[in-house]
């Protein structure tokens, strides 16, 4: 099993429209959970960190629930821009480690 | 304030020829990371380096790769010799990570553009 697993997708979804993607976990010790973006051909970025009591940044909402190991986002009224990669991240270890998914793609049309 | 460097942006080598990528981490980042993202695939952790002491290299296929981070500043990744397999993009990544521990808001890594390799 893998250590952080997605659905690859992908999503195809239009301008507007809200989107969710869910990801589970498997290390119970893991103490930190992060979404990374990464458009194509390009380097991961920090889109946000996962909090227990979920957090909101604008559009984005991240929730964990570490009963059942698992993190989701949702994305509200998708852009264009939006089109990209979605990685769920989980700190490993203590020491910065990051296991990273395989990420979910999502490609938002007019 | 610049990014991670990394260089070369592409190389192209025949199985069991040898390759090095370079990175260089944001100034003042403690902690370097290697990670190797295979297409449709996540990254992968290979090494991690805290200044220049290594703190994981569990996933490191130590028989063909190397890296080393001797003056805690760039580093360099070498692969001898290369297999079909290795075909991939070789990612560097920093953060202000200390394992000493700091501040929660340091143990976001920044990564570079990434070196993508195609191995015939």
């Amino acid at each position: 099993r893998k250590e952080v697993e997605q659905d690859p997708g992908p999503f195809n979804v239009p301008e507007g429209a809200t989107v969710a993607f869910n990801c589970t976990y498997s290390n119970s010790a893991s103490q930190s959970f992060f979404w990374y973006r990464q458009d194509c051909r390009k380097e991961p970025k920090l889109l946000m960190s996962v909090y227990s009591s979920g957090n909101e940044d604008g559009r984005f909402t991240a929730q964990l629930n570490r009963a059942s190991q698992y993190i989701s986002l949702l994305i509200r009224d998708s852009k264009l821009s939006d089109s990209a990669t979605y990685l769920c991240v989980a700190e490993k270890g203590g020491y910065n480690k990051l296991i990273f998914g395989a990420g979910t793609r999502l490609a938002v049309h007019p | 304030e610049a990014g991670v460097a990394q260089s070369p942006r592409y190389k192209i080598i025949e199985k069991r020829q040898s390759v090095a990528f370079w990175c260089n981490p944001i100034s003042g980042h403690a902690t370097l990371y290697w990670y190797q993202q295979i297409l449709g695939q996540g990254p992968k952790l290979l090494i991690q380096f805290q200044n220049n002491g290594v703190v994981d290299d569990s996933q490191l296929p130590k028989d063909r790769f190397s890296a080393e981070r001797l003056k805690g500043v760039d580093s360099t990744l070498k692969i001898q010799p290369a297999k079909l397999e290795d075909s991939a993009v070789y990612l560097c990544a920093s953060s202000f990570f200390s394992v000493t521990g700091v501040a929660k808001n340091q143990e976001t890594q920044y990564f570079g553009p990434g070196t993508r390799l195609l191995v015939l």
